[in-house]
């Protein structure tokens, strides 16, 4: 069983470049979440998702736009890279919000 | 944002010694209290979803109090081993943050053989 699948593990952008990260589950979860952790302070909510075709701003929105036309994938995007926007990326998914959520195993990003 | 917060920042201590850290959250429109397990270089691992006051949970050695009323939740470890060596999270879900889960900044954890 797979569980919550991102790619890449890392990556490094030059500033005003644009990528998708992805994250697929396998385990038919209707809520699924973005964080980004930089260190010293906790995990901060990107964007996250109650279902296919719903989504919704955290607490950190800014720079970054998410999808979820299905339910198992929730692509997060940034447009125009800032190095502000390095940091480590979890993606996860739970099957209700008071479910345990299930992350994946991040994706490090630097952008230079 | 209604803060979690997470004590003592770190802790060491001695294989087979016995050890707990707490979680304080706001205690007001409470929904749940999540607590997590995040070994370095991997990703965070859920220990326990609590909701009910007074509720207590258990996992092997490890186990959760949970009191609403005053906002606050105990991690109990018992004889520590050196793989309990981790960085344990809380997190809090209440009405005042939009019912979103609002994470802790951890308690690390390091077991000595």
């Amino acid at each position: 069983n797979a569980g919550v699948t991102q790619t890449p593990k890392f990556r490094i952008l030059k500033i005003g470049q644009s990528m998708t990260l992805q994250c697929t589950q396998d385990m038919n979860h209707n809520y699924m979440y973005w964080y980004r952790q930089d260190p010293g302070m906790g995990l901060k909510l990107i964007y996250y998702s109650v279902g296919a075709g719903i989504t919704d701003k955290g607490e950190v929105p800014n720079g970054y736009n998410v999808s979820r036309s299905t339910t198992e994938d929730f692509p997060l995007r940034l447009e125009l890279a800032a190095p502000s926007q390095t940091s480590v990326y979890f993606c996860a998914s739970s099957s209700t919000e008071n479910q345990p959520q299930h992350f994946g195993d991040g994706t490090r990003l630097s952008i230079l | 944002i209604l803060n979690v917060e997470q004590s003592p920042q770190s802790l060491h201590v001695q294989e087979g010694d016995s050890t707990n850290f707490t979680c304080s959250f706001p205690s007001s429109n409470f929904y749940a209290l999540h607590w997590y397990r995040w070994e370095t270089a991997k990703s965070p691992e859920a220990l326990f979803v609590m909701t009910l006051n007074g509720d207590e949970k258990k996992k092997g050695r490890i186990s959760a109090t949970l009191n609403t009323k005053e906002g606050y939740s105990y991690l109990y470890i018992k004889g520590s081993q050196p793989e309990d060596s981790a960085t344990y999270l809380c997190a809090s879900r209440n009405a005042g943050n939009n019912r979103k889960l609002i994470w802790g900044l951890g308690t690390s954890l390091a077991v000595n053989p």
